[in-house]
C-alpha cells in the first residue's frame, strides 16, 4: 500500500540536543511537506519540498532544518536552536502543483526532557 | 492575507443528534476549500474538498459542506452523528504562495460526542 511513513512515533529531545524526525512516502509524489501542531494553534508550515535538491521555508522555519536528497525522503532537523520544540510534527506530500490535496503521515511527538 | 477562522474550539453533542462546525476563510480570489478530520495521535485525513460547481459537496463518513461566497464560509454539516465520530476537525483553505498551492489551516474544533 502506498502512503507516508513518519518516525519515531514519539522523540524525547534533551536540552542543547538536535534531532532528527524522519518522514518517507512510495506515492511518487514530487512535493513535501512538513507541518507542526500545537493545540489551539492548527497546522503551521515548517519547511516544503517541490522536488528533490530544493526546498523552501514556510512560516515558521527557524530553529529547524531539512534536506531533500531523494524523492522518497524529506528529514527534518529540530535544531538546538528551536527553544520550544515540544509539538506533534506532521509530514505530507502530494502531486506537485497541487499542494491543496494533501496526503498526511500519522505524526511524530516530540518532547523536551 | 489569507486565513480560516474556527470559531468553536469545542463543541459537544449527542448521538445521533445533527452537527454544524463553522468555517469562515479570508482569501481574495475564488478558493479551494477543504474538511479534514484528525483522531488523536494520528495524522489528517481528507473529509471533502470544494474547488469549483455545486457549492454543497458531499464527503466521507456522511459528512458534506456547504460552500457560501456571501458569507465567505465553508461549514461542514452531519444529520446524525456516531460515536466515532469524536476526533479534531480542520477547515483549511488553498493559497497561492511563492508561486506554489499551500494549504492554511484554521486552528480546528474538537468535536465530543455524549452516547
Amino acid at each position: 500500500d502506498g502512503g507516508i511513513t513518519q518516525s519515531p512515533k514519539y522523540l524525547f529531545r534533551k536540552e542543547g540536543q538536535n534531532v532528527t524526525l524522519s518522514c518517507e512516502q512510495n506515492l511518487n509524489h514530487d512535493a513535501m511537506y512538513w507541518y507542526r501542531q500545537d493545540p489551539g494553534q492548527g497546522l503551521r508550515l515548517i519547511y516544503y519540498s517541490q522536488i528533490v535538491n530544493d526546498f523552501q521555508k514556510g512560516d515558521i522555519a527557524e530553529g529547524y532544518s531539512v534536506s531533500r536528497e531523494k524523492k522518497e525522503s524529506f528529514p527534518l532537523t529540530v535544531t538546538s536552536a528551536q527553544k520550544n520544540p515540544t509539538a506533534f510534527y506532521l509530514c505530507a506530500s502530494s502531486i506537485q502543483g497541487q499542494g491543496e490535496k494533501l496526503f498526511f503521515g500519522s505524526g511524530t511527538q516530540l518532547s523536551v526532557l | 492575507a489569507q486565513s480560516v477562522t474556527q470559531p468553536d474550539i469545542h463543541i459537544t453533542v449527542s448521538e445521533g443528534a445533527s452537527l454544524e462546525l463553522r468555517c469562515n476563510y479570508s482569501y481574495g480570489a475564488t478558493p479551494y476549500l477543504f474538511w479534514y478530520v484528525q483522531s488523536p495521535g494520528q495524522g489528517l485525513q481528507l473529509l471533502l474538498k470544494y474547488f469549483s460547481g455545486d457549492t454543497l459537496v458531499q464527503g466521507i463518513k456522511g459528512f458534506e459542506a456547504e460552500f457560501k461566497r456571501s458569507q465567505s464560509s465553508f461549514n461542514l454539516r452531519k444529520p446524525s452523528v456516531h460515536w466515532s465520530d469524536a476526533a479534531e476537525y480542520f477547515c483549511a483553505v488553498g493559497a497561492l504562495s511563492g508561486g506554489y498551492n499551500k494549504l492554511i489551516f484554521g486552528a480546528g474544533t474538537r468535536l465530543a460526542v455524549h452516547p
